[in-house]
């Protein structure tokens, strides 16, 4: 059974700092990533999505990697704004074709 | 082109009643995944169903609760005779099916037992 652990599930950090957010899975045998963020009381946004074949993805100010063999993936934001202030989860996609989530991590960048 | 849409946005029973959420589904998309997420808690997998097909039910409570995805309109999820424990925010996603698309989702209802 699939289980997805987000380390920290709490980050606070000044406006501006560069930040990585992890993410580890359990079972290797994936066929994609996704980074979602979700404000509260809000839906989902679909951030990043990497393919198994893949080593990294780049939106912005967002990179994502992703070691499969490893079961580990990372999300970087660089420049932090307040505006990134959200909780950032990890989803694995197996072949059930369900998502499977993290607990996610709460980040507040502050002015 | 719309994104999944779901409705209504908030929705709130006395105990023993029925909910019932719908979710469209965007263009292209056949696939539509159920997801709920409790107070504090993560997001939970409860059902992927295809067109007039349920694929995966094995999140779903035993009890009271059904889904479906006809041939033509929405999908549903039906909650009968809600109790408390069953506010929470229900996410539906959708996607076309390949694997190695990623899947979108709908800004999700919460549901709220008095």
């Amino acid at each position: 059974k699939q289980e997805v652990t987000q380390i920290p599930a709490a980050l606070s950090v000044p406006e501006g700092e560069n930040l990585v957010l992890n993410c580890s899975f359990t079972d290797s045998a994936i066929y994609n990533l996704q980074w979602f963020r979700q404000d509260p009381g809000k839906g989902l946004t679909s951030l990043l999505l990497i393919q198994s074949s893949q080593r990294e993805q780049t939106s912005g100010r967002l990179n994502a990697s992703l070691d499969k063999s490893s079961g580990r993936s990372t999300l970087y934001i660089a420049a932090s704004q307040p505006g990134d202030s959200a909780t950032y989860l990890c989803a694995v996609k197996g072949g059930a074709q369900k998502l499977v989530f993290g607990q996610g991590t709460r980040l507040t960048i502050n002015p | 082109n719309a994104g999944v849409m779901q409705n209504p946005r908030h929705l709130v029973r006395r105990r023993g009643q029925e909910a019932r959420l719908r979710c469209s589904p965007m263009k292209g998309h056949s696939h539509v995944y159920w997801y709920r997420q409790l107070p504090e808690e993560g997001l939970k997998f409860m059902v992927y169903l295809q067109k007039e097909n349920i694929i995966d039910e094995s999140g779903m409570p035993k009890e009271r609760f059904s889904a479906e995805f006809p041939k033509e309109g929405p999908s549903i999820l039906r909650i009968q005779q809600v109790v408390r424990g069953d506010s929470a925010a229900y996410f539906c996603a959708s996607s076309p099916g390949h694997p190695n698309y990623g899947y979108t989702f709908g800004s999700g209802t919460r549901l709220t037992v008095v």
